[in-house]
């Protein structure tokens, strides 16, 4: 099945600093790649997402980009701000029909330093 | 519009009890799926239902079963529970037949087994 590796493992940034999460996959059959944000006591929350046929995607502060050759994606948050720490996952599907199981990676804290 | 809802939030039971979880998905989502999360783990697939069919199952025990009704709120039942049961359960659900992505996730319900 799909193994996915989440690099690093805990992440301290300055404030208004950039942090970037890499994560890696196994499975070239994977097409949908989420990630999600993690606040203590609540359920991940999706807040962005990217598929295999594109290769970069923004929305505001935060982009992922995907590198299906090499098998990795990542997670860009640019100006990062208090609010914006959390545990984040990022998972890989091969989604359609009868296969929509996600695998996650272990989770990366980030930690935002005022 | 709602959430998923996950009840209970929290539950407390012994070794060897059963345990059933519930889960009401997004009104007219139809596709609903049980993650477990501990710290050693992470986020394991457990299950997806579609149309109260089983489409998917994740490497888990047949202690570890669920179910999906006409109106696509969910069940999750877990038998004789032993220490290692101990998680945070999460339902995610999605609209979709073919989910491209994009599932929601409840807060969860935090099992303790004793």
């Amino acid at each position: 099945g799909e193994n996915v590796e989440q690099h690093p493992s805990t992440l301290s940034v300055q404030e208004g600093d950039s942090a970037v999460i890499k994560c890696t996959y196994s499975d070239s059959a994977s097409n949908y790649f989420p990630w999600y944000k993690q606040e203590l006591g609540k359920g991940p929350q999706l807040i962005i997402d990217i598929r295999s046929n594109v290769g970069e995607k923004k929305d505001q502060r935060i982009a992922v980009t995907l590198n299906k050759t090499a098998k990795h994606f990542s997670l860009h948050i640019t100006e990062t701000q208090p609010e914006d720490s959390a545990v984040y996952f990022c998972a890989a599907s091969a989604v359609g029909y009868g296969n929509n199981r996600l695998a996650f990676g272990k989770g990366n804290q980030v930690v935002v330093i005022p | 519009k709602a959430g998923v809802t996950q009840t209970p939030r929290y539950l407390i039971k012994t070794r060897g009890q059963q345990v059933t979880l519930s889960c009401s998905p997004i009104s007219g989502h139809r596709s609903v799926s049980w993650y477990q999360q501990t710290p050693g783990q992470g986020l394991q697939f457990l299950f997806e239902y579609f149309s109260e069919t089983q489409r998917n199952k994740g490497n888990f025990p047949g202690r570890f079963s669920g179910r999906q009704f006409s109106n696509s709120r969910s069940e999750m039942n877990v038998s004789t529970l032993e220490l290692g049961d101990s998680a945070l359960y999460l339902c995610a659900s999605s609209p979709d037949e073919r989910p491209t992505g994009g599932y929601t996730f409840g807060s969860g319900t935090r099992l303790t087994v004793v």
